[in-house]
């Protein structure tokens, strides 16, 4: 049990759907993260979250809009993907303490497939 | 901008052989580094940590020194398990940023 738990394990959508990751962490951390792994492709990191305000979108794509209501939880919603957007999306989290040596927590992760 | 290079794999061991997995960082000041590992089917997990210069990390038999000199953190079995095979990621913080960088990871096969 790492802390951070990731819902559906397994998610299968088509292209028109319409579908919401979830994140959850019982750490009291105040930092979360959205990353994409892909097949042969480095980790990428997505969005950052910090005391429940968005610090980072990396060019991401309007289709995934995420949303944070509090530090313990982050969804990740999904509309109009694209087949190519099939991954494993990792949930993260650490506590956001400057100069410190922040390790992050990992979910499970949420393997995406789009159809 | 800071970075991190780790070798490419995959990297195939016999069973009892002498890891090394290098990783070579970019980064302003005095970042921490980190090595995660990613087994089948999982998300990653912190295996070992350095926040500055000189120390060792060490977990599960894996150890790892932050050299500032070189800037590197490799990593280091000496003697390997099959139960190692997995995907590992040298990753960094910047000293005053909480954004974790990551390598591209490095995939560990170990034959029996």
């Amino acid at each position: 049990e790492t802390g951070v738990t990731q819902t559906p394990r397994h998610l299968v959508m088509g292209m028109t759907n319409k579908k919401s990751l979830k994140c959850e962490q019982h750490l009291g951390h105040n930092a979360m993260y959205w990353y994409k792994q892909s097949a042969k492709k480095p980790l990428e990191l997505m969005f950052v979250y910090n005391f429940k305000e968005q610090t980072e979108n990396n060019s991401v794509p309007s289709r995934f809009s995420p949303e944070c209501p509090n530090s313990s939880h982050l969804f990740l919603h999904l509309h109009t993907l694209q087949p190519e957007d099939s991954a494993l999306y990792l949930c993260a989290s650490s506590q956001s303490i400057q100069g410190a040596g922040t390790e992050a927590f990992f979910g499970q992760g949420t393997r995406l497939t789009v159809v | 901008g800071d970075s991190v290079t780790q070798m490419e794999g995959p990297v195939t061991l016999s069973e009892e052989a002498f890891l090394t997995i290098n990783c070579t960082y970019t980064a302003t000041g005095y970042p921490s580094l980190f090595w995660y590992v990613q087994y089948p089917g999982e998300g990653l997990q912190l295996l070992l940590k350095a926040t500055k210069a000189d120390d060792k990390g060490s977990n599960k038999g894996f150890e790892a020194t932050y050299r500032k000199e070189t800037t590197s953190f490799h990593l280091e079995k000496g003697s390997v398990q099959v139960s190692d095979s997995a995907v590992y990621f040298c990753a960094l913080t910047p000293n005053r940023d909480d954004k974790i960088i990551f390598g591209k990871g490095t995939r560990l096969h170990i034959l029996p």
